[in-house]
């Protein structure tokens, strides 16, 4: 099956600093999707991007399909975006990274 | 109602009991998706419905896990005889034409 890599694994940040979240796959995909865990577990979507830029807010995200990665950016980080940032690809099938802790201090 | 609803929220059981875990879609989407994310870890695919279609089954850990989906829209997964290591939180996922995938706020199930 695809492989999907994400980097770093943690990431402490304070209030209203930048970062960077990577996610590296093994295989040409149909379709990929960033997910934020929040504490309560929930699986919330940020983007659903194949391909291309979006911007969302704070949260932009670029995929470069033809060379199999995708970051998430995240600008003037908020205490409220702490949780697990979750890549996610499919060909057949929605194979999961094992995901960012992000932590973000006041 | 707007999301992915799942019930129950939260259910423990004892080995060897056998639980039923539901999932309501949203309404329209095509596809519906399990998945299971154990304490800490990611999330491992289980099983996948398209329409009328034959389900993917290829994630299913053990024969004692099974799902069906009625009328294309609500599913059912069940698991027999349950053991520890089958403690996690159960998720449920939908997507119109197999594009973004929405969650459902998932089943905690905890085998004693």
């Amino acid at each position: 099956g695809i492989q999907v890599e994400q980097s770093p694994p943690d990431l402490i940040l304070q209030e209203g600093a930048n970062s960077t979240l990577r996610c590296n796959f093994s295989d040409s995909v149909n379709n990929l999707q960033w997910f934020h865990q929040n504490p309560w577990g929930q699986l919330i979507n940020l983007f659903y991007i194949p391909s291309g830029t979006k911007q969302n807010g704070r949260l932009s995200a670029t995929t470069v399909a033809t060379e199999r990665y995708s970051l998430l950016y995240i600008s003037s980080s908020q205490t409220t975006d702490s949780g697990v940032y979750f890549c996610a690809v499919e060909s057949y099938k929605l194979s999961f990274g094992a995901g960012t802790t992000v932590t973000v201090r006041a | 109602g707007a999301g992915v609803s799942q019930s129950p929220s939260n259910k423990v059981t004892e080995k060897g009991k056998d639980v039923e875990l539901r999932c309501d879609p949203i309404s329209g989407h095509t596809a519906l998706y399990w998945y299971r994310q154990s304490l800490g870890q990611g999330l491992e695919f289980l099983i996948y419905f398209q329409g009328n279609s034959a389900p993917d089954k290829s994630g299913l850990p053990s024969d004692r896990f099974s799902a069906e989906r009625t009328g294309g829209s609500v599913s059912t997964l069940t698991i027999q005889r349950t053991q520890q290591e089958d403690s996690a939180v159960y998720l449920c996922a939908s997507s119109f034409a197999r594009r973004e995938q929405y969650f459902g706020p998932g089943t905690r199930l905890t085998v004693t």
